[in-house]
């Protein structure tokens, strides 16, 4: 079965300092990842998205992530983090028709920014 | 043009009770999924619609159940209440060639 692990619940850093969230992810074929922010009481808003191809990612914000299949992860990062990055990170995968199928969400990191 | 709109923002129900959460998708979209987001979780799949018919179901009880309308509209109904039930609801539309948009959700609160 699919499933989505995402070690750290909760970081800190400091604002300008560089970022990287962790995510494992496990399923026998090519899995479609993908990372979501959540503010407070918001919805999820997509960051970026993996399907095949660069297994560099570039997404919004100036997030990026990579996709290395021989390690089953797909880590986010950004190299100088602004306080509005605050909020709750999901990282999630699908299977095939990525674009309508069913995601499965780890259980998410919540990042912390401080001046 | 507007995103997925959902209502209503809050609700708070008692145990045993039944509820409806109502989800407007994005324009062009005509899929519609359903998620549930406990506190400090990450959102769990409940079940997809797609041309009115319930296309996929995640392990959630019969006491959860949908419906989708020609408009693409859906409701999800949750009857007998429990109190494990509080969570976030969250609603997002897909299209083949756009893939996810989600709502900002409908907070549950079951007392």
């Amino acid at each position: 079965a699919q499933s989505v692990t995402q070690p750290d619940i909760h970081i800190t850093v400091s604002e300008g300092a560089s970022l990287e969230l962790r995510c494992n992810y496990s399923y026998g074929a090519t899995p479609y990842l993908f990372w979501y922010v959540q503010s407070p009481g918001q919805g999820l808003q997509l960051l970026l998205k993996y399907f095949s191809g660069d297994t560099l990612v570039q997404g919004i914000k100036g997030f990026e992530a990579e996709f290395k299949r021989s390690q089953s992860s797909f880590n986010l990062r950004k190299p100088s983090v602004h306080w509005s990055d605050a909020a709750e990170y999901f990282c999630a995968v699908g299977q095939e028709s990525y674009n309508t199928d069913k995601l499965i969400f780890g259980t998410g990191t919540r990042l912390q920014v401080f001046p | 043009d507007a995103g997925v709109t959902q209502s209503p923002t809050h609700l708070i129900k008692t145990r045993g009770q039944q509820v409806t959460l109502r989800c407007s998708p994005k324009s062009g979209h005509d899929t519609v999924s359903w998620y549930q987001q406990a506190l400090g979780q990450g959102p769990q799949f409940i079940f997809q619609y797609y041309e009115e018919e319930e296309r996929q179901r995640g392990n959630f009880p019969d006491r959860f159940s949908g419906h989708q309308f020609p408009n693409y509209s859906s409701e999800l109904n949750v009857n007998a209440l429990l109190l494990g039930d509080s969570a976030l609801y969250l609603c997002a539309s897909t299209s083949t060639l756009y893939g996810y948009t989600f709502g900002s959700g409908t907070r549950l609160t079951v007392v």
